[in-house]
């Protein structure tokens, strides 16, 4: 089955530093992928969705110089938390659409990135 | 904003089933229903989805009404490891985002 690699699982960082996430499709092409945030005991928020080759779509509300994002590659999309905050301490999640399969399993999340920040 | 309303929590016996509402009274003609599920500290994981009939895979069966404004998931033989934030998605495969609404927190009772 398809598969999406997120690293690092967890991280720490100091206030001001930044933090760079990667999200990997391992056996498939990624033309999208989509970044989440999850603070604790809430749901998932769509932060931006991130297309190979071109700039990404950001959600409502969401500081696109704070998070960057850059998909290089049809299997590799990052996120960087600039100049981290401890409000920026949260889960991120990524998941990667696969090409369209028909109405199937088509989008396959990571495991997530606990990022806190002190 | 999420297009379906769940129940916050639920409780169920092991070993019993567990039947997860969904409403999504505003269902369009060519979105489809999905369910994904969060178990504690990892990313979602697809349990089923479907359109209009009724759907059974080897995690669990969803059964749709007929004018698909509402579903139910169904896990036959719930045991402690279903414990998990369940989520209920309508969206048109192709194209769209996926927006979660808040789920339903499902505990499984020893």
């Amino acid at each position: 089955g398809a598969v999406v690699s997120q690293h690092p699982s967890w991280v720490i960082c100091k206030s001001g530093t930044s933090v760079k996430i990667e999200c990997r499709s391992l056996d498939f092409q990624a033309t999208t992928m989509f970044w989440y945030r999850q603070f604790p005991k809430q749901s998932l928020m769509l932060m931006a969705t991130s297309n190979e080759g071109s700039k990404a779509t950001y959600e409502q509300g969401v500081e696109k110089d704070k998070f960057l994002i850059n998909h290089a590659s049809l299997t590799l999309s990052t996120l960087t938390v600039t100049s981290a905050h401890p409000e920026d301490s949260s889960f991120y999640i990524c998941s990667a659409k696969r090409p369209y399969r028909g109405h199937s399993d088509g989008y396959t999340f990571g495991s997530g990135t606990r990022l806190t920040v002190v | 904003d999420a297009k379906t309303t769940q129940p916050p929590s639920m409780d169920c016996a092991e070993g019993r089933a567990a039947n997860l509402p969904c409403n999504h009274s505003t269902i369009s003609g060519n979105e489809y229903v999905y369910w994904y599920r969060q178990i504690h500290s990892q990313g979602p994981q697809y349990i089923i989805h479907g359109l209009k009939n009724n759907e059974t895979n080897e995690m669990a069966s969803l059964i749709i009404t007929e004018d698909r404004k509402s579903s139910t998931l169904i896990l036959p033989h719930a045991t402690l490891r279903d414990t998990a934030v369940y989520y209920c998605i309508v969206f048109m495969n192709r194209d769209d985002k996926i927006i979660f609404g808040k789920g339903t927190r499902l505990h499984i009772l020893p």
